[in-house]
């Protein structure tokens, strides 16, 4: 079961542009990670956002927790084609599991 | 810190042979693993959660006896696909979750290319 929806689900953009990645989920989740994944490599996580309405940055790369801890978002600034990858939201149910959203597969353009 | 290891990294098998597959975490305990599957272009899908010391949860739809997990001791399960077959060809990722930061953080060790011919 996909509890965690992100969009786009693939994003081709040149270098230097911005944009955003979304995760959003009928679910209230205690914390939601974000992870990126290069191919045939695990995902490597980027950050965990725990608190409603949390802002975390890292370099260019920008994370909002939703208000109601049910969604998320991932804002990269100035994309470098080193950001290509695959971006994952990712967030534990109350049985322990822990899921991954449906993935957004970005690619810049130099 | 906070690293976890997978072997083999790839591994080619025969249809109808059975293959293991180990994931260690290298300087943390691990009460907790979980084992994904993943298909090119697509996000991680879970298949079990490893308890040290007791049975696996299977996700639905996932065969525990075509996937048997062991999680032995606190830093090492296997996952062991049975009987393999070509549909089984995956890469398989596992994460662990680190006992003592009591946080929902899993690390994912690198991932195994399984191609069953």
């Amino acid at each position: 079961t996909q509890l965690l929806e992100q969009s786009p689900q693939f994003l081709s953009i040149q270098e230097g542009e911005n944009l955003t990645v979304y995760c959003n989920s009928s679910s209230v989740f205690s914390s939601l990670q974000w992870y990126r994944q290069e191919p045939g490599e695990g995902p490597v996580l980027l950050v965990t956002v725990v608190t409603g309405g949390e802002v975390k940055k890292l370099k260019r790369l920008t994370f909002q927790f939703g208000d109601a801890r049910k969604d998320s978002s991932l804002h990269i600034t100035a994309a470098q084609p080193g950001d290509t990858g695959l971006y994952l939201c990712a967030g534990p149910n109350t049985g322990n599991q822990f899921y991954f959203g449906t993935g957004t597969s970005l690619t810049v353009i130099p | 810190g906070a690293v976890v290891s997978q072997h083999p990294s790839r591994v080619i098998c025969k249809s109808g042979t059975s293959v293991k597959i180990e994931c260690r975490s290298l300087d943390f305990q691990a009460t907790t693993m979980f084992w994904y599957r993943q298909f090119p272009k697509q996000s991680l899908m879970l298949m079990a959660t490893s308890n040290e010391g007791s049975k696996a949860t299977y996700e639905q739809g996932v065969e525990k006896d075509k996937f048997l997990i062991n999680h032995a001791s606190l830093t090492l399960s296997t996952l062991t696909v049975t009987s393999a077959h070509p549909e089984d060809s995956s890469f398989y990722i596992c994460s662990a979750r680190d006992a003592r930061a009591g946080g929902d953080e899993q690390y994912f060790g690198p991932g195994t290319r399984l191609t069953v011919t």
